[in-house]
């Protein structure tokens, strides 16, 4: 199994900053990870697909960078609604057993 | 969209029952994904339907699992045996291409408890 591991657990940062979250993966997955965005109560949202797309209507403001072992996920000058836990997933393997990271809190400073 | 449905209590060693609803599309296309997420954990991905048919689960919980299709009633389920309070979470369903998941159901939390 292809383990997922995030950075920091939390985030603290002040609206308007910039927040970057860290991925890694226990071995190469390439380019085949996604970010998602999930918010309380609600179901996670797809921000990012082959490590650096962003999915349809998603601000530019949000990222994505890296390749093999080591993802970042940026998102600059961080609004209200971006407050949220953020999640990465890799889908290297086939047939798939697809994981995801732990988690990114991105909470205000 | 997608909309989960089922029991929300389970009692241990049961089997744990739930079905996605597809609407405003048709489900003869595409990976079939369920999801699962315990309070405050993270995400696991628990095993797909590709609309043919074919199945794949995460081995962890493979020998307890089981996802089908109908596409007469444009829904697929979910079957979880023996289940535990190690189950307890809320339980998405979603749709992806083999790969990444593009659209989620809004969840439904499945407790298991006597």
């Amino acid at each position: 199994e292809i383990v997922m591991t995030q950075s920091p657990a939390t985030l603290s940062v002040s609206p308007g900053e910039r927040a970057t979250l860290s991925c890694r993966a226990s071995q190469s997955v390439s380019s085949n990870l996604a970010w998602y965005q999930q918010k309380p109560g609600q179901a996670p949202r797809l921000l990012i697909y082959a490590a650096s797309t962003r999915a349809t209507g998603v601000p530019a403001s949000f990222s994505g960078s890296g390749s093999g072992t080591e993802f970042t996920l940026t998102i600059t000058s961080l609004q209200s609604e971006d407050f949220a836990v953020y999640y990465c997933q890799q889908y290297k393997n086939w047939p798939p057993s697809w994981t995801f990271g732990q988690g990114t809190k991105v909470e205000v400073k | 969209q997608l909309q989960e449905s089922g029991p929300g209590l389970v009692k241990p060693s049961e089997t744990l029952s739930l079905t996605c609803t597809v609407s405003g599309g048709s489900i003869s296309r595409s990976y079939w994904s369920w999801i699962r997420q315990p309070p405050g954990k993270g995400l696991e991905w628990i095993g797909y339907i590709y609309y043919s048919g074919g199945t794949n689960y995460n081995p962890s919980l493979e020998s307890r699992v089981t996802i089908s299709i109908d596409k007469s009633k444009n829904h697929f389920s979910l079957k979880m045996s023996s289940v535990t309070a190690a189950d307890t979470a809320v339980y998405y369903c979603a749709l992806g291409d083999g790969s990444y998941f593009d659209y989620w159901g809004q969840g439904t939390l499945v407790t298991v408890s006597s």
